[in-house]
Formats: C-alpha cells, structure tokens, sequence
C-alpha cells in the first residue's frame, strides 16, 4: 500500500518568515495530494490540494509544489501569521475518482512565534 | 448546512463494552470515511463507503464494523472495545463528480475522543 513520510515533525518560525513541510510517498500511482490544517480539538479542513497533472499551485500565501519523479510534494507557507500555528497534515490517494482513500502522513506542528 | 456531525463528542468506556459513534453529513456526498487519529501516528482509514449499502476496510479494520443504509448516516461500531481502540475518531464525506474522474475534497467532522479503561 502507500506509504508517505512526513518531515520535519515540529517547526518553529518567526512571524513573518516562510514555512516549508515536505512530504514523500511511495506509490508512483497517487494522483492526488492534499494538505490539511487542524487546530487543536477540531477536524482537519483542507488548505490546498495539487493533482498529478499540475506541478505547483498557489492560493495567496500557501504553495504546493510537487515533483512526481521524486514522489515528493511540499507546502510552503510565506509570511507566517499566528493564527497559522497548528498541525499540518499531508495526505496523497492513489484511487482515481475516490476521495475515500487518503493516506496521513503523521503532521507537522507548526508554531509561529511573535 | 451543518456539514459532518459527529455523536458523541467524548465517551469512556470499559473493555469489553460496545458502542456506536455516529456520523452523518447533510452534503449529499457519494463518500464518506472513517478515520482514527494517534499520537505521532497521523490520521489512518479505518473504513469507508462509496455509496448507500457499499463498504470496504481501509488500513486498521479490525475490531470495528460499518454500515451504510443511507446516504447521510455512516456509523461506527465497536463491537467489544479495548484499550488500544482509545483515539480520536474522524468522520469524513466527500463528493465525487465522475466526468472528472478526480477526486474531490474532504469535509471532516469535529471528532469522537474515545477512552477504553
């Protein structure tokens, strides 16, 4: 089955300054890739999500990159705010029109210091 | 609309007990998951369902059971709970557009945070 590793585990970063979270997985047939964001005692609520046709995308201040050669995806977030302080998730699917099948890797804890 | 729902918000129980979360989402999504979220673990598929009367086992489905009769309800059952079975439980639904053969977001409820003594 997939299998997607999730690095680094905790991330500090000063308000202002850019976050990155990188994410591997080892189905070379996924072809979607999801980030959550969860803030604590809720459910995970989706940021952005990339398909295996597009290699990046952007949504203000978050980006998504993904490198299908390397099986490698990652979530850049500039000019960090605190209300971005919480645990990042990122997931990717390799069954095509099925959302019900995402595989976690185990978050980053992002904490955006004043 | 209210989006995912989930019953209980917290419960405690004693090994060996049953009990039934419940899920339910008033989006009319085809898909809809249940998830188990550890420490350092990540969220893992425990099972799913791509539409009323169909279910799958996902990664960790042992010692839980699902069932689909609607397309709003999706509950969770645990047949005779143990201590490794404390975590806290996510429903998820999703819909599909089958032109795009892609698949589409997915809405989490709030979570069920289950103890077994």
């Amino acid at each position: 089955g997939e299998n997607v590793e999730q690095h680094p585990s905790t991330l500090s970063v000063q308000e202002g300054d850019s976050a990155v979270i990188k994410c591997t997985y080892s189905d070379s047939a996924s072809n979607y890739f999801p980030w959550y964001k969860q803030e604590l005692g809720k459910g995970p609520q989706l940021i952005i999500d990339i398909r295996s046709n597009v290699g990046e995308k952007k949504d203000q201040r978050i980006a998504v990159t993904l490198n299908k050669t390397a099986k490698h995806f990652s979530l850049h977030i500039t000019e960090t705010q605190p209300e971005d302080s919480a645990v990042y998730f990122c997931a990717a699917s390799n069954t095509p029109g099925t959302a019900s099948k995402l595989t976690f890797g185990t978050g980053t804890r992002l904490q955006v210091t004043l | 609309n209210a989006g995912v729902t989930q019953t209980p918000k917290f419960q405690v129980l004693k090994t060996g007990q049953s009990m039934t979360l419940q899920c339910a989402q008033d989006m009319n999504h085809e898909y809809m998951s249940w998830y188990r979220q550890d420490p350092g673990m990540g969220l893992r598929l425990i099972h799913y369902s791509v539409g009323a009367g169909i279910t799958d086992q996902g990664e960790v489905p042992n010692g839980y059971n699902v069932s689909r009769s609607t397309t709003e309800d999706f509950p969770l059952r645990l047949l005779s709970a143990a201590p490794s079975q404390t975590s806290v439980y996510f429903c998820a639904s999703s819909y599909r557009d089958s032109s795009l053969r892609a698949p589409y977001e997915q809405y989490f409820g709030p979570g069920t945070r289950l103890t077994v003594t």
